[in-house]
């Protein structure tokens, strides 16, 4: 089956404790991305990646880091952690072309005390 | 800078009526437009997408879209609303004139409750 896979599902942790969310995709897809979601806010972009070894900023880099080593992976890390990073985050991946459709993950609930 | 609104937080409809959700753009150059839906506890499934041609997109679920460059609009629509349609909907825009940067811009969001 076609998917996009996100781990954990939901985290709690504490003020600068490094993490990583996983994504993984089984569809050979180019491009990746990580948004987050908060309430009156929509989604925002995080980081995305045009293919292995190349990332860029999104609208909301501040906290976070990603790396693209593999065409299936694009990790979503955050090394100190803060309180205002509790959000819901989604990874997505497309094909490749602009116009693909996005699939997304699951999404992975986190909250920072 | 492109951007998307959608006006209204909330729109609720009684079963079997025609729904709309509201969606508008703004970007320099041509429009990729989309509608996502979002079900409790769930990530984003695509509905739709206008990238060109036929101004009016079917998708998913029996809902449409008619994009309108003139107002700068790309309404979701469905005729005969059930009670499954409620959800929570994205519309997103990217601008294709961007060349290697490749922001897509969601809006809020538009809750849509269907009335039984």
């Amino acid at each position: 089956e076609a998917q996009v896979t996100q781990n954990p599902r939901y985290l709690i942790t504490v003020t600068g404790k490094k993490l990583t969310v996983t994504c993984s995709q089984n569809m050979n897809h180019e491009y990746m991305s990580w948004y987050r979601q908060d309430p009156g806010l929509g989604l925002r972009q995080i980081y995305y990646s045009m293919n292995v070894e190349v990332t860029d900023k999104g609208d909301v880099p501040e906290g976070y880091k990603v790396s693209r080593k593999e065409k299936r992976n694009f990790p979503l890390i955050l090394e100190s952690p803060s309180p205002n990073q509790t959000s819901l985050y989604f990874c997505a991946s497309r094909r490749g072309a602009a116009g693909d459709t996005q699939y997304f993950g699951p999404g992975t609930r986190l909250t920072v005390l | 800078a492109q951007s998307v609104a959608q006006p209204e937080d909330q729109v609720n409809v009684a079963e079997g009526n025609p729904l709309t959700v509201k969606c508008t753009y703004s970007v320099s150059g041509n429009p990729y437009l989309f509608w996502y839906v979002q079900y409790p506890n769930r990530g984003l499934q695509f509905l739709l997408k206008y990238i060109t041609g036929d101004n009016l997109v079917k998708g998913s679920y029996g809902f449409e879209a008619e994009f309108n460059k003139s107002q700068t609009s790309f309404h979701l629509k469905k005729p005969s609303a059930l009670v499954s349609d409620s959800a929570l909907y994205f519309c997103a825009v990217r601008d294709n004139s961007q060349g290697g940067d490749d922001k897509i811009i969601f809006g809020k969001g538009t809750r849509l409750h269907i009335l039984p």
